[in-house]
């Protein structure tokens, strides 16, 4: 079983639609979670970090179930801008921290 | 601060070639990560560093690549020979590790061998 999984997607929705990433992860002990977006032949860039009582930025909200080892992002009203990858990252902290990346899951925004 | 630099933007060589890519990770920050991302296997994390010392190697496909970091503000992944399928855009990221931060990224390098 691979360390962190996600649905690759592609994920087509119309502006304006609400569309939401699922993420599992392997390891129960791992201490940190985060959402990193990645435009076409760009670098990732942290999009938001997920906390335990989940959090919310803007149009953006992340959730954590840690009974499930489970993470999830919702998008509210899409934008064109919107269009990108999006990486699901865990930090699997033991001594040192690990930060292992998802494969990623593909949106396009259309309008 | 000018952010995670890495060298060079593109390297296109020959297999069977030694390739040296270079990052300059952000001052301050204790952890240096090397990442290798690809169509068919994502991002994979190779090998990564705490304070200058190389802390988990699984990574790395096979003993053609090695990396070093001789100090805190520079580290190299050399890979030799080099391979066709080494092809792939290599990324640095630095962070520095206190509790939950987030890791910022080079650039990246677009390798490319013939």
């Amino acid at each position: 079983r691979k360390e962190v999984e996600q649905d690759p997607g592609p994920f087509n929705v119309p502006e304006g639609a609400t569309v939401a990433f699922n993420c599992t992860y392997s390891n129960s002990a791992s201490q940190s979670f985060f959402w990193y977006r990645q435009d076409c032949r760009k670098e990732p860039k942290l999009l938001m970090s997920v906390y335990s009582s989940g959090n919310e930025d803007g149009r953006f909200t992340a959730q954590l179930n840690r009974a499930s080892q489970y993470i999830s992002l919702l998008i509210r009203d899409s934008k064109l801008s919107d269009s990108a990858t999006y990486l699901c990252v865990v930090d699997m902290k033991t001594s040192y921290d690990k930060v292992i990346f998802g494969p990623g899951t593909s949106l396009s925004v259309i309008p | 601060d000018a952010g995670v630099i890495q060298s060079p933007r593109h390297e296109v060589t020959e297999m069977g070639q030694e390739v040296t890519l270079r990052c300059k990770p952000i001052s301050g920050h204790d952890y240096l990560f090397w990442y290798r991302q690809t169509m068919m296997r994502g991002l994979e994390l190779l090998i990564y560093f705490n304070n200058n010392v190389p802390i988990d190697d699984s990574g790395m496909p096979e003993d053609r690549f090695s990396a070093k970091m001789p100090n805190a503000s520079f580290s190299t992944l050399k890979i030799q020979p080099s391979e066709p399928r080494d092809s792939a855009v290599y990324f640095c990221a630095s962070s520095p590790g206190t509790g939950g931060s987030p890791l910022h990224f080079g650039n990246g390098t677009r390798l490319t061998v013939t």
